[in-house]
């Protein structure tokens, strides 16, 4: 079974620009969190969608969105970007139904440098 | 507000030599517990999810445990391919609707052989 994938790998961008980062769950799974890690703050929860729905948000400024499609896949959008959204980027997805269904699966991320 | 505590933040271990790991949160309402081993550049690979006080896991040398405060996670007779960060995250249960976790900050496993 297939993991959880997440492109492109690696970007460098420069301040002020935006960047969108993909993300394609487990098959069946259809909860998409996503998540940012830096060595400062560790990781920290950015937003969820379910059902092409956000239902959760973290506390992040309005520059970080995203959306999810019907086949479950997600898309992460920065706009504007800072210095300081230099980060690993992570997308984890789970069933969000029934028992053990809250367990969730990490891809392997994007890095983003912002330049 | 929720919070999880790891500690140590670093842990240096000779081959074989076992010890613990733990994680100490305060949380509105426990739905489960997480642990996740993280490699330098990969994203955390899952290990384990408690549930309830008392509740233990295991796997090959890792075994997890679970109280009302904390929770530990025992390795046994280490090896170097166990040198990794070791994440501890909880889930609230009290947010109507709401999936994510909350991570600690990690501790750093280093095994020599």
């Amino acid at each position: 079974k297939a993991g959880v994938t997440q492109t492109p790998r690696y970007l460098i961008k420069t301040r002020g620009q935006q960047v969108t980062l993909s993300c394609s769950p487990i098959s069946g799974h259809r909860s998409v969190s996503w998540y940012q890690q830096t060595p400062g703050q560790g990781l920290q929860f950015l937003f969820e969608y379910f059902s092409e729905t956000q239902r959760n948000k973290g506390n992040f400024p309005g520059r970080f969105s995203g959306r999810q499609f019907s086949n479950s896949r997600s898309e992460m959008n920065v706009s504007t970007l800072e210095l300081g959204d230099s980060a690993l980027y992570l997308c984890a997805s789970s069933r969000r139904g029934g028992s053990d269904s809250y367990e969730q699966y990490f891809g392997p991320g994007t890095r983003l440098t912002v330049t | 507000e929720d919070q999880v505590t790891q500690s140590p933040e670093a842990l240096r271990l000779q081959e074989g030599e076992s010890s613990s790991l733990n994680c100490s949160y305060t949380v509105s309402g426990l739905r489960g517990l997480f642990w996740y081993r993280q490699d330098p550049g990969k994203g955390p690979e899952f290990l384990f999810t408690l549930y309830s006080a008392g509740e233990e896991k295991e796997k090959e040398r890792l075994k997890a445990t679970l109280t009302k405060k904390e929770s530990f996670l025992h390795i046994t007779a280490p090896k170097p391919e166990d040198s990794a960060t070791y994440l501890c995250a909880v889930q609230a249960a009290g947010q109507a609707g709401a999936n994510n976790l909350f991570f600690g900050t990690g501790t750093r496993l280093t095994v020599i052989p």
